[in-house]
């Protein structure tokens, strides 16, 4: 069966700092990979997706940057965290345009 | 641009109650809709997933049911039980890995 893993849970950043969110999934191939952030009394934005190895797309502007540097391993980094980037981060793969599957989330607080 | 909205944003029930849960959105032209639950602090657990040319699913306790042409999906959970409190969320699949849109939510509680 396929699992999906996020790390870390939880994690507290001063402004300014350097940031990395790891996503990895197991029992699949080439899945499709999600990054969403999730806001309170919001409903889920989608950061950025990709369909393979190094290939990236995003969908809204702002500081963050992802990466697909192995076929099931997603990575969310930021050079300068921002308040604005606190928030819930989620991951997710999909087989093509189905059904996705969520990790358990990374909660980003930024001071 | 799909907008997908859902309401009640809270609901309260009793245990032992059949409740549904609606969605509704505004473009037609979809390619499937999911239902989630999401327990605090937790991640998404994917409940049931609708293509565009089905009228519904059936998993246990829950029943999804699909109407492109009026723009709803509703949720019908039967007999709830206070493990089924958690905010329930559809996803609306307008046809691309970039077009989905969430609604916000109906946090569901269900009282012993």
């Amino acid at each position: 069966s396929q699992t999906i893993h996020q790390w870390p849970a939880t994690l507290v950043q001063p402004v300014g700092s350097p940031l990395s969110l790891e996503c990895t999934v197991e029992g699949t191939s080439n899945p499709n990979l999600y990054w969403y952030r999730q806001a309170a009394g919001r409903g889920l934005q989608l950061l950025f997706y990709s369909v393979g190895i190094g290939q990236i797309s995003s969908e809204v502007p702002q500081n963050l940057s992802a990466s697909r540097p192995q076929d099931r391993q997603f990575i969310l980094s930021s050079k300068k965290l921002l308040l604005s980037d606190s928030g819930f981060y989620l991951c997710a793969w999909s087989e093509d345009v189905g059904e996705q599957f969520f990790g358990p989330g990374t909660r980003l607080t930024v001071l | 641009k799909q907008e997908v909205t859902q309401i009640p944003a809270a609901l309260s029930v009793p245990e032992g109650e059949n409740l549904v849960l609606n969605c509704s959105f505004t473009d037609s032209a979809i390619y499937n809709l999911q239902w989630f639950r999401q327990d605090p602090g937790k991640g998404l657990t994917s409940l049931l997933l609708i293509q565009s040319s089905q009228r519904e699913q059936t998993s246990g306790r829950l029943n999804a049911s699909l109407d492109k042409s009026s723009g709803r999906s509703t949720l019908y959970i039967a007999a709830s039980q206070p493990g089924d409190s958690a905010t329930y969320l559809c996803a609306v699949n307008s046809g691309g890995y970039q077009k989905v849109t969430f609604g916000t939510g109906t946090k569901l509680q269900v009282i012993p």
